[in-house]
């Protein structure tokens, strides 16, 4: 079954520290892929999405994410972590041709200050 | 100005109970979608509505049903509630179906308790 993982339900880091969540997917055919965010008691918001081109996608508040089809994989990074990060953070793919809009199960993020 | 609103925030109600949510997104998307999300946080796909037609049903029970009376709206009605209906319900919307190159964007969510 066409599926979606995250490889971290939980990560706990300081501030500055640098994060890498991880993401990948088990379609065969094109796909669009997303990260998204939900700040506690909030609804989804968009981090940032990969179409096609630069597979390097830079999104909103310093964080960025790689698509490496060979391993498919859209890992989120950023450089240094801050206590209003503390979220959780979804990945999301959808297959270009199919319907299906799957996320992943989550992972949450907890900066300590 | 909101762009997918959803009511009520919070819904609290008894077990076998009749409910409804509703969905209006202020985007001029042709596409709105139901997703449940669990206690753990997982997000489920229920249903979704290309102008107000069905093009995504997943295997939800019969007791959930959409109804899009136009493509600005799309109501979730729920008839006799169970304790695992409680969880919390967001609605999106998107421009094009879900195979388009399109995101989603996301309601506030609707909490659902079911005592």
């Amino acid at each position: 079954a066409q599926s979606v993982s995250q490889h971290n339900h939980h990560v706990i880091l300081s501030e500055a520290a640098s994060l890498e969540l991880g993401c990948n997917y088990s379609y065969g055919g094109t796909v669009n892929l997303f990260w998204y965010v939900q700040y506690p008691g909030q609804h989804l918001q968009l981090l940032l999405k990969y179409f096609s081109g630069d597979p390097l996608v830079k999104g909103i508040k310093g964080f960025e994410a790689e698509f490496i089809k060979s391993k498919f994989s859209f890992n989120l990074r950023k450089p240094s972590v801050q206590w209003s990060d503390t979220a959780e953070y979804f990945c999301a793919v959808n297959e270009v041709y199919g319907q299906n809009f799957v996320f992943g199960p989550g992972t949450r993020l907890s900066v300590l200050p | 100005d909101t762009a997918v609103s959803q009511t009520p925030k919070y819904l609290v109600t008894q077990m076998g109970n009749d409910k409804s949510i509703k969905c209006e997104q202020n985007l001029g998307h042709d596409t709105m979608y139901w997703y449940k999300q669990d206690s753990k946080k997982f997000l489920k796909i229920m249903f979704s509505y290309n102008n107000k037609e069905l093009i995504i049903n997943e295997t939800v029970p019969n007791r959930f049903s959409p109804k899009s009376p136009d493509k600005a709206h799309l109501n979730l009605h729920i008839n006799s509630l169970e304790l695992g209906d409680s969880a919390v319900y967001f609605c999106a919307s998107s421009q094009g179906l879900a195979r388009s190159y399109n995101e989603q964007f996301f309601g506030p969510g609707t909490r659902l308790t079911v005592l």
